[in-house]
């Protein structure tokens, strides 16, 4: 079945670092791709998506872009600040409308001033 | 932005009760709810989605005895873990799917079952 693949964390950087952190995925079709992230004491918020291959989503200096070839999603910010610290979750979708998401372990990011 | 609420954010409760989540959804109206669980370093997982006045769909390995669900309104959803036992333990989590078809998430519950 379909399946989410993220970097094991927790990520530790100092600010203004540059951050990646890694996604693959399994899946039959074309899924569409999210992430997510839920700071501490909050619910989960879309941080960005793709629909298609090539796609880049963007969202607050984070990107990430839909590569089909290599079935992955990674994550990027190039300078990240203390208050980005939270679980970024990566995601899937089959494409279908209503279809719940399939999501990866979680990878906590911590930043330190 | 569009909120769900969660509530409790946590309990504890002794071996054999049950317990009651509910998920909200305040500005809008969710055709579909989606309940979910994580154990600690695991992915969420889903556990079963429910669409407004029928019986929820439950994953494979989850029991619909145990993990009631109860879609009344477009606006609420309840989750009941029924006799739960120290196994239960674990942070819950439920999402709802607007109109729009935008998906919004609780901010979870966290229960512990001595």
């Amino acid at each position: 079945g379909d399946s989410v693949t993220q970097m094991e964390g927790p990520v530790t950087l100092s600010e203004e670092a540059f951050l990646t952190i890694n996604c693959t995925y399994t899946a039959t079709g074309y899924p569409s791709l999210f992430w997510y992230v839920q700071y501490p004491g909050e619910g989960l918020q879309l941080l960005l998506k793709a629909t298609k291959a090539d796609d880049k989503g963007s969202n607050k200096g984070f990107e990430a872009t839909y590569r089909k070839e290599t079935t992955s999603f990674h994550l990027e910010k190039g300078s990240v600040q203390v208050s980005d610290s939270a679980v970024y979750f990566c995601a899937l979708t089959p494409n279908q409308a209503g279809t719940a998401l399939i999501f990866g372990k979680g990878t906590t990011l911590s930043v330190s001033s | 932005g569009a909120v769900v609420s969660q509530h409790p954010s946590w309990v504890i409760c002794k071996s054999g009760t049950s317990v009651k989540i509910e998920c909200r959804s305040l500005d809008f109206q969710a055709t579909t709810m989606f309940w979910y669980r994580q154990f600690p370093k695991q992915s969420l997982m889903l556990m079963a989605t429910s669409n407004e006045g029928s019986k929820a769909t439950y994953e494979q390995g989850v029991e619909k005895d145990k993990f009631l669900i109860n879609h009344a309104s477009l606006t609420l959803s309840t989750l009941t873990v029924t006799s739960a036992h120290p196994e239960d333990s674990s942070f819950y989590i439920c999402s709802a799917l607007g109109l729009d078809e935008k998906l919004f998430f609780g901010s979870g519950t966290q229960l512990s079952v001595l």
